[in-house]
This record gives C-alpha cells, sequence and structure tokens, in this order.
C-alpha cells in the first residue's frame, strides 16, 4: 500500500524565511506525489505533482518540490515565505485505485 | 470553468439523525471521490465512482453511509444514523479520468451533537 508521512504538524517561519515542509512516503511502486494546499474553511488546492520525468517539480505560487528516490522524500520548498502562505499543507500519494493517500497534513504559520 | 460544488456548507445535526450532502463536480468529469476529514487529519477516501459504477467503497461505513451517483454527474453522500464521531468534513472532488489531477470542492462542515 502506498502511504506518505509528513513530518512536523506545525511550523513557523519568519517572513521572507525558507519555507521547508517535510515528506516522506512508502509506495511499492513507482509513485505519484502530490502537495496540496487548505486555506481555513476551503477545499484542497493543488499546488505541484510528480508523476515522471524530472525530480525537481515546479508549482503555483513559487512552491517546488524534489522527489528523491534514495530518500523516499518529497519535501515542498518556497525560497521566501510571504504571509499569504500561512495555511494547511497535505502531502499525498496515489494509491492503487487512483484515490489519494494524504499525510496528516502541517500547519505553516508566517510571523512577520 | 466553473469549480467542484458542494452543498450544503455547514450542517449542525443530532446523533442518530440522517444527513444528506450534494457534490456536483467539473462538466465532463467522469471520476468523482468522496473524502471525509476529521480534524487535524488528512482527508480518507470512503467512495470513488467511475460515472455512475462505484470502483471503491472499501472503507466506506456502509451499515450507516450510502452514496449515489445515478445519473453518472452529480453525487449524495447520506449518513443514517450519524454517530458523534462522524464530525468532520466532507470533501467532494473530481477527476477528467482516474489517474488525471483531482479537484476539490470547498467541502461540507458537519458537527453531529
Amino acid at each position: 500500500a502506498q502511504s506518505v508521512t509528513q513530518l512536523g504538524s506545525h511550523v513557523s517561519v519568519s517572513e521572507g524565511a525558507l519555507v521547508l515542509l517535510r515528506c516522506n512516503y512508502s509506495s511499492s511502486v513507482p509513485p505519484y506525489l502530490f502537495w496540496y494546499v487548505q486555506y481555513p474553511n476551503q477545499g484542497l488546492q493543488l499546488l505541484l505533482k510528480y508523476t515522471t520525468g524530472a525530480t525537481l517539480v515546479k508549482g503555483i505560487n513559487g512552491f517546488e518540490a524534489e522527489f528523491k528516490k534514495s530518500e523516499t522524500s518529497f519535501h515542498l520548498t518556497k525560497p521566501s515565505a510571504h504571509m499569504s502562505d500561512a495555511a494547511e499543507y497535505f502531502c499525498a500519494v496515489r494509491g492503487s485505485g487512483y484515490a489519494l493517500n494524504f499525510g496528516k497534513g502541517t500547519s505553516l504559520l508566517v510571523t512577520p | 470553468e466553473a469549480g467542484v460544488a458542494q452543498s450544503p456548507r455547514y450542517k449542525i445535526i443530532e446523533k442518530r439523525q440522517s444527513v444528506a450532502f450534494w457534490c456536483n463536480p467539473i462538466s465532463g468529469h467522469a471520476t468523482l471521490y468522496w473524502y471525509q476529514q476529521i480534524l487535524g487529519q488528512g482527508p480518507k477516501l470512503l467512495i470513488q465512482f467511475q460515472n455512475n459504477g462505484v470502483v471503491d467503497d472499501s472503507q466506506l461505513p456502509k451499515d450507516r453511509f450510502s452514496a449515489e451517483r445515478l445519473k453518472g454527474v452529480d453525487s449524495t453522500l447520506k449518513i443514517q444514523p450519524a454517530k458523534l464521531e462522524d464530525s468532520a468534513v466532507y470533501l467532494c472532488a473530481s477527476s477528467f479520468g482516474t489517474s488525471e489531477t483531482q479537484y476539490f470542492g470547498p467541502g461540507t462542515r458537519l458537527l453531529v451533537l
């Protein structure tokens, strides 16, 4: 079965600082990996996804993630945090039936 | 392009009552998903439809939950009778095909008292 583990339920960064949200996966097949963002009282919005090909994936709002097979990781980064980045972030892996298996989420707090 | 629509946005009921949620996917999307998101957790799949057929309902508590997608477009999810532990956000998502990107609706927040 495919699963993901998000390290750190809460991350706090200063505005302008690097954002690093960690995600490790477990999969018996080549994984399809996703990062979604959820703002309060809203649904999930896709930030980026990795299927095949280039291991560095660029997404919306300046986010990117790198697929590292040797480390079974798919960490999300952004060079400079903005106040509007404060939200809940979910890493997910596609399961055998194409539904998504989500991690527990990481709450990002951005301080002035 | 219109997104995934869900209603109601909020619902408060007492335990043992019944409740129904509605979802209208993005036009042309054949695959529809219902996820349950309990506070502090990631979404968990309840049921997946391909057109009007069920692909995966292995995690649906069938003694109290039911879902249908009769015409292969919109879908309803019902809980009867509700339990306290059903308090959660119910998210609907759709995709063009099973291997395509899933787009999520705003969710229905259910509180069972």
